[in-house]
């Protein structure tokens, strides 16, 4: 069965650094989104992303955040100046060419930040 | 408000016993429904879904979940859990009008021989 891939599974670093998250979608998805989850906190919604633009954002998705997809494949998440509550757990979603749900899921990225 | 409660933290159970995984859902939730399941280590797997239909529906590991609108729930259940059932749960729901999902903060069900 197709799966969302994210890596690396694990990113440390320093705070003030920039990270990018990256996330390889389901190959005919069209619809794609980042969620985060603090450690002991509910998964949140950051921002979904459809026809090269984002199509909607969080209160938690401000300047420091960005989005892009560099080629046919790939689906990143840049987080600029980190701060260390910027550490947490990163998941990637997607779903079909309808955007019909369900959205399906990585195994996430666990952000740890110095 | 737009939520979506899951009223257990955890759910100590034994092995081959009933259990059920409570979640409502306010009324800015729409009928999209979902459970998610997070084993140990890995990342967020749909168990079920409610898009429209048959208020029940059931997941081929026997899980099942029933959609009662004038209750807003959508409670998980399965007559027999399995250790392997072991795992934290998330109800979540689609809001209307947009396509983010809204997750409760999960239920750790916890499966004991």
């Amino acid at each position: 069965e197709p799966e969302v891939t994210q890596t690396p599974s694990h990113q440390v670093t320093q705070m003030g650094q920039e990270v990018i998250l990256r996330c390889v979608p389901i190959s005919n998805h069209l619809y794609f989104y980042w969620y985060r989850q603090i450690l002991g906190q509910k998964v949140e919604f950051l921002v979904s992303f459809y026809n090269n633009e984002i199509s909607e954002k969080s209160e938690i998705f401000d300047d420091q955040f960005s989005v892009e997809r560099p080629d046919g494949s790939n689906f990143t998440l840049k987080i600029r100046s980190t701060k260390l509550e910027d550490s947490a757990m990163y998941f990637c979603a997607s779903t079909d060419p309808t955007g019909a749900q369900p959205q399906h899921f990585g195994d996430g990225t666990r952000l740890s930040i110095l | 408000a737009q939520s979506v409660t899951q009223l257990d933290s955890q759910v100590p159970v034994f092995e081959e016993a009933p259990v059920e995984l409570r979640c409502n859902y306010s009324s800015s939730v729409s009928v999209y429904l979902f459970w998610y399941v997070q084993y140990p280590n890995q990342g967020l797997q749909l168990l079920l879904k409610y898009l429209s239909g048959s208020t029940l529906v059931e997941s081929i590991n026997g899980f099942e979940a029933e959609f009662n609108k004038s209750q807003t729930s959508f409670h998980l259940r399965k007559p027999s859990v399995h250790i392997s059932d072991t795992a934290e749960y998330f109800c979540a729901g689609r809001i209307y009008n947009t396509d983010k999902l809204i997750f409760g903060t999960g239920t750790r069900l916890q499966v004991f021989p």
